[in-house]
């Protein structure tokens, strides 16, 4: 079963920059999914993607965030302004497969 | 709408002694549940389903829906199941996963 790879594995940001984080790569994936996990706290649902559209997002995945798939196999979250309060890893994870496939996760540090 | 409660922040164990990780839920209908462990520096990855009524590592757990409760257990711990365990189970509406808080399991030699 292919993994899940997500770049970078850690990014510093400041506060009100624009951060995209990515899977990549992927092929032949249909179903992808954000999640974010803040330090101490569970990890939540943030969106889902099916066939180049949001198929469901939670009450997180507000305007400041927004998905897609550029070039058919890279899968990046953009968080538009960051807040200190964005600082949390962040999966991405992918279907069909044996449950979910989680990636590595990329821990965002917003300063 | 659905929750699930993992009550059990820690959970620290000498090797060889019994475990039970705790999970209820709350859901209306008939839910799918799951464990996902993660190891240190590692992914979430699938444990088990109580779909599949598998023992995956020695670990089983079984749906109680009386007590709606889907705790898992190892009757031996062992050092290298020192990780963190989270319960799952689907949004409501959908298949999508929500993930209790997690526990921390701790295997003392």
């Amino acid at each position: 079963e292919p993994e899940v790879t997500q770049t970078p594995s850690h990014q510093v940001t400041q506060m009100g920059q624009e951060v995209i984080l990515r899977c990549v790569p992927i092929s032949n994936h249909l179903y992808f999914y954000w999640y974010r996990q803040i330090l101490g706290q569970k990890v939540e649902f943030l969106v889902s993607f099916y066939n180049n559209e949001i198929s469901e997002k939670s009450e997180i995945f507000d305007d400041q965030f927004s998905v897609e798939r550029p070039d058919g196999s890279n899968f990046t979250l953009k968080i538009r302004s960051t807040k200190l309060e964005d600082s949390a890893m962040y999966f991405c994870a992918k279907t069909p497969g044996d449950g979910y496939t989680f990636g590595s996760g990329t821990r965002l540090t917003v300063v | 709408a659905q929750r699930v409660t993992q009550p059990e922040k820690l959970l620290s164990v000498f090797k060889g002694a019994p475990v039970e990780l705790k999970c209820n839920y709350s859901y209306s209908g008939s839910p799918e549940l799951f464990w996902y462990v993660q190891y240190s520096r590692q992914r979430l990855q699938l444990l088990l389903r109580h779909i599949s009524r598998e023992s995956i590592k020695g670990f089983t757990a079984d749906l109680n829906k009386g007590e709606t409760s889907f705790h898992l257990k190892k009757p031996f711990a062992q050092e290298e199941d020192s990780a963190m365990y989270y319960c799952a189970l689907p949004r409501e509406g959908s298949y999508i996963p929500t993930f209790g808080r997690g526990t921390s399991l701790i295997v003392h030699p």
